[in-house]
């Protein structure tokens, strides 16, 4: 069963550092993009980048660059997100998915992981 | 405000056939491929529909996507309380952001 698995909630203050992670299994981890995506509390979703963990080529959206940093380890399937100075803004949940292609520019995102709570309040 | 244009909310009895509606631009919808997800109160998003009209294995015939020039639409047939969750649709935007948009989601009630 393909999965993508997440890290735990966090808690933490602004000004903070932090990096989350997401673990694929059953695929091969390097042949597939993986998609950052933000969802801000009750709000919809917001597309961050993605990242090739084959070579780790990255592409961010405008609204995000500069603001995370996506990295993969392929030795053990995990991808990060990671923030070096956290703002209460940053407070939502972000979810990682695999991004599948098909033909004539054709891409989505499946499956996603669970998603991980991230909540900056000082 | 999103680059996608869906209806905030849409609802329906059990069996009714509903349509959601997500409109774009030459830049988006008209030019490339529209997926839906479904996410479930308090859960992931799932895809639902990919490359317009194409339904993953597992996905109910029950749910069906189009596309017509910049707009797309998901239209669910034979309505189940369990379909209660927000839909959203994407799609590779070519503008200056080059970037997935989403549409801003509809949140489908099952009365």
């Amino acid at each position: 069963e393909v999965q993508l698995v997440q890290s735990g909630t966090e808690v933490k203050k602004p000004g903070e550092s932090l990096k989350i992670s997401c673990r694929g299994s059953g695929y091969t981890f390097t042949n597939h993009w993986i998609g950052w995506v933000r969802q801000m509390p009750g709000k919809g979703l917001e597309w961050m980048g993605i990242i090739y963990p084959g070579n780790s080529h990255t592409r961010y959206s405008p609204s995000f660059q500069g603001q995370v940093i996506f990295s993969v380890d392929k030795s053990s399937n995990t991808a990060y997100l990671q923030w070096s100075s956290l703002k209460a803004s940053d407070t939502a949940t972000y979810y990682c998915a695999r991004q599948l292609t098909g033909a004539s520019r054709s891409w989505w995102f499946d499956p996603w992981g669970q998603g991980t709570l991230v909540t900056v309040s000082s | 405000q999103s680059v996608l244009t869906q209806p905030p909310s849409a609802s329906g009895t059990p069996g009714q056939r509903i349509i959601i509606s997500c409109s774009g631009s030459n830049s988006n919808i008209g030019n490339n491929p529209v997926n839906w997800y479904q996410q479930l109160p308090g859960t992931a998003p799932k895809l639902l529909i990919y490359n317009n009209d194409q339904r993953p294995s597992g996905v109910p015939d029950r749910f069906s996507g189009s596309k017509s020039g910049t707009s797309a639409s998901l239209a669910i047939s034979g309505l189940r309380s369990e379909d209660e969750a927000d839909y959203y649709c994407a799609a590779w935007d070519d503008s200056l952001n080059d970037q997935e948009v989403f549409g801003a989601g509809t949140k489908l009630t099952v009365l």
